[in-house]
C-alpha cells in the first residue's frame, strides 16, 4: 500500500527557507495517474493547499496564489521523493505541513504531518 | 478565487442525522470532496465526486449538491463520527484546490 514518510525541521527562523521531503513507498512519483501535493493546516488559516507536481509525458507544477513566488514543489525520480521549499518564511507560515497523494479523484494518502514553527 | 463556507459546529444525538453544508460561488461547476479529521490525525476522505464513498467508508455517509451548496449527511450518527469535517473543491478560476472552513460535529 502507498505510504508517505515526511522529514524536515520543526523549527525555523523568520526569513529562512523551509525545506521538507516526502518519501514515497508503494507508488512512483512518476505515476501518470497521481499528483503529489503539499497541504498545510493552522488554526488561523485552516487547511490550505500549497502546490503540486505531476507527470503526464512531462512534469507539471501548480501553486496556490497565496504562496506563489515563494514556493517550489519538486519531484526526485532517483529517490522516489518529492519536496517542498518555502522561501522567506514568517510566523504566519507556522503550521502542520502534510505531503499528500491525489489519486485522480481525491486526496487518498497523507503523510504523518510535520509541525513547523517559525520563530526567532 | 472563492471561499467555501461551512457552519462552525453541528450537534447531534446518537442515532440521529447530522447535516453539514458547504457553500461557495460556482461550487456547482466542480466536484466536491469531504474529509473527516480526528485530533492528531490527517484528514480522511469520506466522500468524493459529490456523492461517492471511498472503499471502507460506512454507508451512513452520503453527499449531495444542489446549485452552489454541497451537503454531507451522516445518517444514524455514531459517537465515533465525532470529528471535524471539511469540504474541498478544485477552483477552476485560480487553478488550485480550496478547502472549507470546517465544521466540528459533536455527538451527545
Amino acid at each position: 500500500q502507498v505510504q508517505l514518510q515526511q522529514s524536515g525541521p520543526g523549527l525555523i527562523k523568520p526569513s529562512q527557507t523551509l525545506s521538507l521531503t516526502c518519501a514515497i513507498s508503494g507508488d512512483s512519483v512518476s505515476n501518470n495517474n497521481a499528483a503529489w501535493n503539499w497541504i498545510r493546516q493552522s488554526p488561523s488559516r485552516g487547511l490550505e493547499w500549497l502546490g503540486r507536481t505531476y507527470y503526464k509525458s512531462k512534469w507539471y507544477y501548480e501553486y496556490a496564489v497565496s504562496v506563489k513566488g515563494r514556493v517550489t514543489v519538486k519531484p526526485d525520480t532517483s529517490t522516489n521523493q518529492f519536496s517542498l521549499q518555502l522561501n522567506s518564511v514568517t510566523p504566519e507560515d507556522t503550521a502542520v505541513y502534510y505531503c499528500v497523494r491525489h489519486g485522480g479523484t481525491y486526496f487518498d494518502h497523507w503523510g504523518q504531518g510535520t509541525p513547523v514553527t517559525v520563530s526567532s | 478565487s472563492y471561499d467555501l463556507t461551512q457552519p462552525p459546529s453541528v450537534s447531534v444525538s446518537p442515532g440521529q442525522t447530522a447535516t453539514i453544508t458547504c457553500s461557495g460561488y460556482k461550487l456547482g461547476d466542480t466536484y466536491v470532496s469531504w474529509y473527516q479529521q480526528k485530533p492528531g490525525q490527517p484528514p480522511l476522505s469520506v466522500i468524493y465526486q459529490n456523492n461517492m464513498r471511498p472503499s471502507g467508508i460506512p454507508g451512513r455517509f452520503s453527499g449531495s449538491i444542489s446549485g452552489n451548496t454541497a451537503t454531507l449527511t451522516i445518517s444514524g450518527t455514531q459517537v465515533v463520527d465525532e470529528a471535524d469535517y471539511y469540504c474541498q473543491a478544485w477552483d477552476i478560476y485560480i487553478v488550485g484546490y480550496v478547502f472549507g472552513t470546517g465544521t466540528k460535529v459533536t455527538v451527545l
